[in-house]
């Protein structure tokens, strides 16, 4: 089966670090993926990780270790905009009309206090 | 970044009736257009694979009769919830990647309450 597991809550504070950590279980893999979702809203890409390592995008980083099946994202310099659902994903396989197949984890909810 | 329109924003229906959502990708050709769907403070569940000029790839446990996906164009695909019940009411999500590109782009959502 398919299975992609992250803590359901996180609090943190304003200016701080927060680590979301992301195990899957899946029948294929082409990538993890990071999505942000405010309530109400639409989620949006934030990073995308092939290749085991870190992956830097502003404050944003999000690492891969393939012989694990293991990811987590890193918020650094916490803002309140930053309360949100984080979601990991892993690109299970390409549609042969293009693109990848995206199965999501369950979601974890950052609280920013300030 | 790419542009992903979804409508309506919102729908109430009643049960037994049908009700379609539309998906278009405003800037950019979409082979392919996914179709998810989101219970409160949920994760997201792929329903199903829209591809263009044929059948709808469904992942296991939906009912392709009740979920019909069309997607005629490179632009447009379509999801059609038919004979609606309260069971039905949730947040469908379209999303849809660019050729060569495994990002999605989501777009806005549709919040279905079938009284």
């Amino acid at each position: 089966g398919q299975s992609l597991e992250q803590p359901s809550e996180v609090t943190a504070v304003e200016g701080a670090i927060v680590q979301i950590n992301c195990t899957y279980q899946t029948s294929g893999f082409y990538g993890l993926s990071w999505y942000q979702q405010h309530d109400g809203g639409a989620p949006t890409f934030l990073s995308y990780n092939a290749l085991d390592g870190l992956e830097e995008t502003g404050r944003f980083s999000s690492f891969l270790s393939r012989s694990d099946s293991y990811g987590y994202l890193l918020l650094q310099e916490l803002q309140m905009k930053d309360s949100a659902s984080y979601f990991c994903a892993v690109r299970d396989g390409p549609t042969y009309t293009g693109g990848f197949k995206t199965i999501f984890g369950a979601g974890t909810r950052l609280f920013v206090k300030a | 970044g790419a542009v992903v329109s979804q409508h309506p924003s919102r729908v109430i229906c009643k049960s037994g009736t049908s009700v379609k959502i539309e998906c278009r990708s405003l800037d950019f050709q979409a082979t392919t257009m996914f179709w998810y769907r989101q219970f409160p403070k949920k994760s997201l569940m792929l329903m199903a694979t829209s591809n263009e000029g044929s059948k709808a790839t469904y992942e296991q446990g939906v009912e392709k009769d009740k979920f019909l996906i069309n997607h005629a164009s490179l632009t447009l695909s379509t999801l059609t919830v038919t004979s609606a019940h309260p069971e039905d009411s949730s947040f469908y999500i379209c999303s849809a990647a660019r050729w060569g590109s495994g990002e999605l782009f989501f777009g806005e959502g549709s919040r279905l309450t079938v009284l």
